[in-house]
């Protein structure tokens, strides 16, 4: 069954700090690996795509990084500011599929 | 501001009640998708729809029933629902719907249906 485990559920950091999120999968045969950040009350906005032969994608303060091997990636947060509160979703999709399997999110909290 | 317009934002329903939401895009895509998301469980996905023709029926109850009159517009009628379908309900759409495509999917902020 294909899964998506991340890690840690919530995370409370300070504003400048970075932080690490966590995300193992189980999708087999594996095509690409996604990251959205969902604010409070807004719908799901799309970070990063990378597909198995990338090992790292940057979109700003945003770095995503893969290991297709272990089926593991993360991504990580730099200079946090407030506004980066928000859940992280990770989402592995299938090779010839349609659907994308979604983790259950890391709940990020930047107090000041 | 996503491209993607969901309303109502806020539905509170009976279980005997009939109400339809609503989804229009307007970034040009083919596809389009409607998802569950419920407090501490992954999003799943319910409906997908390639250029107005259904692709995919997710085991979804017949209590949800959705219809895509042309690529920009997606509806999904609520019947009978149950308390456990209090939920945030998710349309999103991409370009086409293949995921290889590395189209990314682009979602509204939702409706959060309410039964009591």
């Amino acid at each position: 069954k294909n899964q998506v485990e991340q890690s840690p559920q919530s995370l409370i950091i300070l504003e400048g700090k970075n932080c690490t999120l966590q995300c193992n999968y189980t999708v087999s045969p594996f095509s690409n690996l996604r990251w959205y950040k969902q604010d409070t009350g807004r719908g799901p906005v799309s970070l990063t795509i990378m597909t198995f032969s990338e090992n790292t994608k940057s979109n700003g303060r945003y770095t995503a990084t893969l290991d297709a091997d272990t089926k593991q990636s993360s991504l990580h947060i730099t200079a946090s500011q407030l506004s980066d509160s928000a859940s992280y979703i990770c989402v592995a999709t299938g090779a010839g599929s349609y659907q994308l399997t979604f983790g259950k999110g890391t709940k990020l909290s930047v107090i000041p | 501001e996503t491209g993607v317009t969901q309303t109502p934002r806020h539905l509170v329903m009976g279980m005997t009640n009939k109400k339809s939401l609503k989804c229009e895009q307007h970034l040009g895509h083919n596809a389009m998708y409607w998802y569950k998301q419920s407090a501490k469980k992954p999003l799943e996905l319910m409906f997908v729809y390639s250029l107005e023709e259904r692709v995919e029926n997710n085991s979804v109850p017949s209590r949800f029933s959705p219809e895509c009159p042309n690529s920009s517009h997606l509806f999904l009628h609520l019947h009978t629902l149950q308390p456990e379908d209090s939920a945030l309900y998710l349309c999103a759409s991409s370009q086409d719907h293949w995921t290889e495509h590395l189209e990314p999917q682009h979602f509204g902020d939702g409706t959060r249906l309410s039964i009591l």
